[in-house]
């Protein structure tokens, strides 16, 4: 287990505000995920990051940016929001590459 | 999703056995995970195939056929709390886990 806590549980947004989600993990794993969860749509990649000067984009990064300000944090922004990126939203990490995720307890965001 | 696929819904009875199927393309596939998910938690980790055949642990096992781009979840002496969505993912190499989109079991009295 990698205790993987994300902050916000649940948030309402305005369109157009800016909100960040945060993640922090406890083990010190090199490798954290954000995921968005949609219905019908499965789990898909926003962005990961490798260590603190590495942040790569997932296949749906638009709209969002990420910082990695220490080995055991990694937030995730919305600049603007959008209803469309109303989600559940998962921090995960891995110990290696081909291993299981762990993932954060999840944020409820929704965009009005 | 991105060419990995598992049923939207199933439903069993308490006490059954019940197989739940994932397909996926094979090309540059290099592992398979199983997830179990409540509705609306954290995804958590089941069980892991690479190789061919057979993986048991207690009443799940899990099985994978690289050449067919098949694996299955099964769940043996199904019990109420089994009522959940499993979700396969598919490792592709570096960053890439391709997940399905889940399968809601639902376990009837």
């Amino acid at each position: 287990d990698a205790d993987v806590t994300q902050t916000p549980r649940n948030r309402i947004t305005k369109t157009g505000k800016r909100i960040m989600l945060e993640c922090s993990q406890t083990k010190g794993h090199d490798r954290m995920y954000w995921y968005r969860q949609d219905p019908g749509l499965g789990l898909r990649l926003i962005y990961y990051s490798f260590d603190v000067k590495d942040i790569n984009k997932g296949e749906i990064s638009d709209g969002y940016s990420v910082s990695r300000q220490a080995q055991a944090k990694f937030s995730l922004s919305l600049e603007s929001a959008i209803p469309n990126q109303t989600a559940l939203y998962f921090c995960a990490v891995r110990t290696g590459w081909n291993t299981e995720a762990f993932f954060g307890q999840g944020t409820r965001l929704t965009v009005v | 999703g991105q060419n990995i696929d598992q049923p939207t819904e199933m439903t069993a009875t308490e006490g059954a056995i019940v197989q739940i199927n994932c397909t996926y393309q094979t090309s540059g596939f290099n592992g398979l995970f199983w997830y179990q998910q409540h509705a609306g938690e954290a995804p958590t980790f089941l069980s892991y195939n690479v190789l061919d055949g057979l993986e048991e642990k207690g009443r799940f096992s899990s099985f994978l056929s690289r050449s067919k781009g098949y694996s299955y979840l099964l769940l043996k002496e199904l019990q109420m709390k089994d009522s959940d969505s499993y979700l396969c993912a598919a490792y592709r190499g570096t960053y890439k886990y391709i997940f399905g989109t889940g399968t809601r079991l639902k376990v009837l009295a």
